[in-house]
């Protein structure tokens, strides 16, 4: 199965909303809601935004949110800041043989 | 708070073997299923492998299979990653993770 498909970037200018789009998850899995959002600044590990479709972990602020309709999943920021700028991915379960697949990430640029 | 520490990378012959280690802390890891991912230089994520909280499963991305087994001390908290028959296309930093915790990730460089 190819991985899940996210535009390569987005750009907002500071206080926008941005919505970052996944698309490919397997609508044949039934409306499974392993669904996570990762972050990821240069040279750092990835971290956590969103899991489980809409789950925000404690620390996260609420200016993130996750959502999915169909096979597509989507990750907004609003009221975007300076320190959102990073690479983001989106990970989906995807099937019995793949537990995580990923998308190929989108860099998020603030204006 | 949780935490997951990485070890074992470091630069390989093509063709040998690895072992990477992850040891949990902050957390009952015996109750987690484990994943390592694996990210190439200026690429994205890669998921490579799987296990079940407590051994009874593992999954390999095609890329390893074969290749590369993970396995689990829960006595210890430990995750591991044995990498055989490395290949260049193997080099990556390697991270290992449970949905909401990731590790800073060690490097494998497959290099003659």
């Amino acid at each position: 199965q190819s991985a899940l498909t996210q535009p390569r970037s987005v750009s907002g200018s500071p206080g926008q909303s941005v919505t970052i789009s996944c698309t490919g998850i397997n609508s044949d899995l039934g409306d499974h809601t392993y669904v996570s959002w990762y972050q990821q600044h240069p040279g750092k590990a990835p971290k956590v935004m969103i899991y489980d479709v809409s789950e925000r972990p404690s620390g996260v602020p609420d200016r993130f949110s996750g959502s999915k309709s169909g096979n597509t999943a989507s990750l907004t920021i609003s009221g975007l800041q300076a320190e959102d700028e990073a690479d983001y991915y989106c990970c989906s379960y995807a099937g019995s043989y793949t537990p995580w697949m990923f998308g190929g990430g989108t860099k998020l640029t603030v204006l | 708070q949780v935490q997951l520490v990485e070890s074992g990378g470091g630069v390989v012959q093509p063709g040998r073997s690895l072992r990477l280690s992850c040891t949990a802390s902050g957390f009952t890891f015996a109750s987690y299923g484990m994943h390592w991912v694996r990210q190439a230089p200026g690429k994205g994520l890669e998921w490579v492998a799987a296990l079940w909280f407590d051994g009874s499963h593992k999954k390999y991305a095609d890329s390893v299979k074969g290749r590369f087994s993970i396995s689990r001390d829960n006595s210890k908290s430990t995750l591991y990653l044995q990498m055989n028959s490395l290949r260049a296309e193997d080099t990556a930093v390697y991270y290992c993770a449970r949905v909401t915790s990731w590790g800073q990730g060690t490097l494998v460089t497959v290099s003659s």
